[in-house]
């Protein structure tokens, strides 16, 4: 079984400024990761996808992640936040295969905040 | 293309009602699943499927069937209804080699 902890329950940053959302995994075989966002009242939307290759992964909105193995982490970031990034963000794993493997174990999320 | 639907939005129930939330897509994707979400806990599976006539159990499916006829279809059952199943579901559906889903608006059920 794979599990997903993201760190920060709540990250409060001020426009403009950079943004980590960190996420760190747990699982005993090769894993697909993910980062979805959600805004209020709507269903979850995806953000960027770690499936092979480049461990830097770019997604919508100027999100971007790094996989990094040995750490088993994926973090999130970006280097200028707006007001319209505020949402939760979700980090999610899934098994490297087809089939039932496909099921996605996510984190608890993390609120993003963007003040003016 | 609609995507994923889901109805109704919004649902009050009493303690011991059935219902069913509906889902559908129109993406031909052969993997389709059902997650509740409660502050703080994330998304948690309750019952997903590979393929019409393929079902199985997530991580919280007491009191809950599902069945999957179709390739778009993925109906959610709540047998008898308990205040501890108040939550916002969201049915989700992907193509089984690749990766990323495409999540639902969500169904928001209140149980008193």
């Amino acid at each position: 079984a794979q599990s997903v902890t993201q760190l920060d329950s709540q990250v409060p940053v001020f426009e403009e400024a950079p943004v980590e959302l960190r996420c760190n995994y747990s699982s005993s075989v090769s894993v697909y990761l993910f980062w979805y966002v959600q805004y209020p009242n709507q269903g979850l939307q995806l953000l960027l996808k770690y499936l092979s290759g480049s461990t830097l992964v770019k997604g919508i909105n100027g999100f971007e992640a790094e996989f990094n193995k040995s750490q088993t982490s994926f973090h999130l970031r970006k280097p200028s936040v707006h007001i319209s990034d505020t949402a939760e963000y979700f980090c999610a794993v899934s098994r490297k295969s087809s089939g039932s493997a496909r099921q996605l174990t996510f984190g608890s999320g993390t609120q993003l905040t963007v003040l003016p | 293309n609609a995507g994923v639907t889901q109805t109704p939005k919004f649902q009050v129930l009493k303690t011991g009602q059935s219902m069913t939330l509906q889902c559908a897509q129109d993406m031909n994707h052969e993997y389709m699943s059902w997650y509740r979400q409660d502050p703080g806990m994330g998304l948690r599976l309750i019952h997903y499927s590979v393929g019409a006539g393929i079902t199985d159990q997530g991580e919280v499916p007491n009191g809950y069937n599902v069945s999957r006829s179709t390739t778009e279809d993925f109906p959610l059952r709540l047998l008898s209804a308990a205040p501890s199943q108040t939550s916002v579901y969201f049915c989700a559906s992907s193509y089984l080699d690749r990766g990323g889903y495409t999540f639902g608006s969500g169904t928001r059920l209140t149980v008193v």
